[in-house]
């Protein structure tokens, strides 16, 4: 089984400021790996996809970035809106999610 | 406008079934793959199945494989999910989720809100 590993557990930032979410993988996953993200009491939504490919109408303020089994994504200027828990997903090998990183705006 | 949208969970004593649906509108059904996932209260996610098409792959998690059954009904536009023998860790939020178009390995775009199921005496 393919472990992804998000940090931090939570983020507490303010309107404006940047966001940065990490998740490893632990092993090669290539850029199968993909954000969502889950409001309260939402399902969650497809926000990146190919590590760095914005879903259909996302705001260009969600971006995604890999290095070998690091990736990342930012939120270059956090909005109320974005408060929610993000989950990164490996799709190489079956199907495994992250732990879940909490932003708080 | 793509719609998935779950039903037939609730309460039910360990070792009972449960069949959940899953209805499809929005999109053409019968050309996309789709999963189960799962989501244990204040947990993270968790892929239980996955259904192709013309329902010739199917796969199951560790978790629930001989104890759950996936399948799916293309002229009802319907997914389902047959649980049987449910232990108290199957208590979750149940999600349907579109298998992304486009190639082998993809993401699921597309999520319904989800049905509760709660395991317990």
């Amino acid at each position: 089984e393919v472990v992804m590993t998000q940090s931090p557990g939570t983020l507490s930032l303010s309107p404006g400021e940047r966001a940065t979410l990490s998740c490893r993988a632990s092993r090669y996953i290539s850029s199968d790996l993909a954000w969502y993200q889950q409001r309260l009491g939402q399902p969650p939504r497809l926000l990146i996809y190919g590590a760095s490919t914005r879903a259909t109408g996302l705001p260009d303020r969600f971006s995604g970035s890999a290095s070998g089994t690091e990736f990342t994504l930012t939120i270059s200027s956090l909005q109320s809106e974005d408060s929610a828990v993000y989950f990164c997903q490996q799709y190489h090998y079956w199907w495994t999610f992250g732990q879940g990183t909490k932003v708080e705006v | 406008e793509v719609q998935l949208v779950e039903s037939g969970g609730g309460l039910v004593q360990p070792g009972g079934s449960l069949r959940l649906s899953c209805a499809a509108s929005g999109f053409t059904f019968s050309s996309y793959n789709m999963n189960w996932v799962r989501q244990a209260p204040g947990k993270s996610l968790e892929w239980l199945s996955y259904i192709s098409t013309d329902s010739n792959t199917i796969f199951y998690a560790d978790s629930v494989k001989g104890r759950f059954t996936i399948s799916r009904d293309n002229a009802k536009n319907s997914l389902y999910l047959q649980m049987n023998s449910l232990r108290d860790e199957d208590t979750a939020v149940y999600y349907c989720a579109r298998y992304g178009a486009g190639g082998t390995q993809r993401p699921f775009d597309s999520w319904g809100q989800g049905s509760l199921v709660t395991v317990s005496s």
